[in-house]
């Protein structure tokens, strides 16, 4: 059901980069922002990024966010152990009428 | 201390009924946007409804659209999600959240979850 994409897997050691996609459509991430969740198993999401490329107070700025046409990024600079989670990307879809999430990516530290 | 907190949730029968519940504290609960969203056993996230902040306009999924009502109290600071019709398909962990904040899209603000399972 999900209309936006993104790959199933990331990982990277300690200290690395890593960059999440987000593939989406001219009717969702196209025309509006994107916002990225965290979600450690068996917890609530948290925002981690608003607006594209914006962070809530309290989130790292080892955390950012882009934006080009109808696709977005997440990177995870100096990756940590506690960075180890699903993450999702999501956006309003004019054509649903309704607020669609990625289809989640799991972040491993090796 | 912001917070959203659920209950609800239980087990049904399939045609069954629930009412989802989500109390909030520590905010103007009636200045913002509040969504529920589900997530099946070992799936990803997916939004269910929302209703503005003073109930005048919902939206809902199409999979729940005509079964499921976003309502809200703003006097009482609780948000419900009335679910009729319940199918194996909708067994998941509901959450509530706030959106407005940061951006009217952003859930800034989530609830614990409740868990709702539609089975014989």
């Amino acid at each position: 059901q999900s209309v936006l994409t993104q790959p199933p897997s990331a990982s990277g050691t300690p200290g690395q980069r890593v960059t999440i996609s987000c593939s989406g459509s001219s009717s969702n991430i196209g025309s509006d922002t994107v916002n990225w969740y965290q979600q450690v198993p068996g917890t609530a999401p948290k925002l981690l990024i608003y607006s594209n490329n914006q962070r809530p107070s309290g989130v790292p700025d080892r955390f950012s966010g882009s934006k080009s046409g109808t696709s977005a990024s997440l990177a995870i600079s100096g990756l940590q152990s506690e960075d180890e989670a699903d993450y999702y990307c999501a956006a309003w879809d004019d054509s649903l009428n309704g607020y669609v999430f990625g289809t989640g990516t799991k972040v491993t530290v090796l | 201390e912001v917070q959203l907190v659920e209950s609800g949730g239980g087990l049904v029968q399939p045609g069954g009924s629930l009412r989802l519940s989500c109390a909030a504290s520590g905010f103007a609960f009636s200045s913002y946007w509040m969504h529920w969203v589900r997530q099946a056993p070992g799936k990803g996230l997916v939004w269910v409804s929302r209703i503005n902040s003073d109930g005048s306009s919902t939206s809902y999924v199409d999979s729940v659209k005509g079964r499921f009502t976003i309502s809200r109290d703003n006097a009482k600071n609780t948000l419900y999600l009335q679910m009729n019709s319940l199918r194996a398909e909708d067994t998941a962990v509901y959450y509530c959240g706030r959106s407005g904040s940061y951006s009217i899209s952003a859930f800034d603000i989530w609830g614990q979850g409740t868990m709702v399972t539609v089975s014989s």
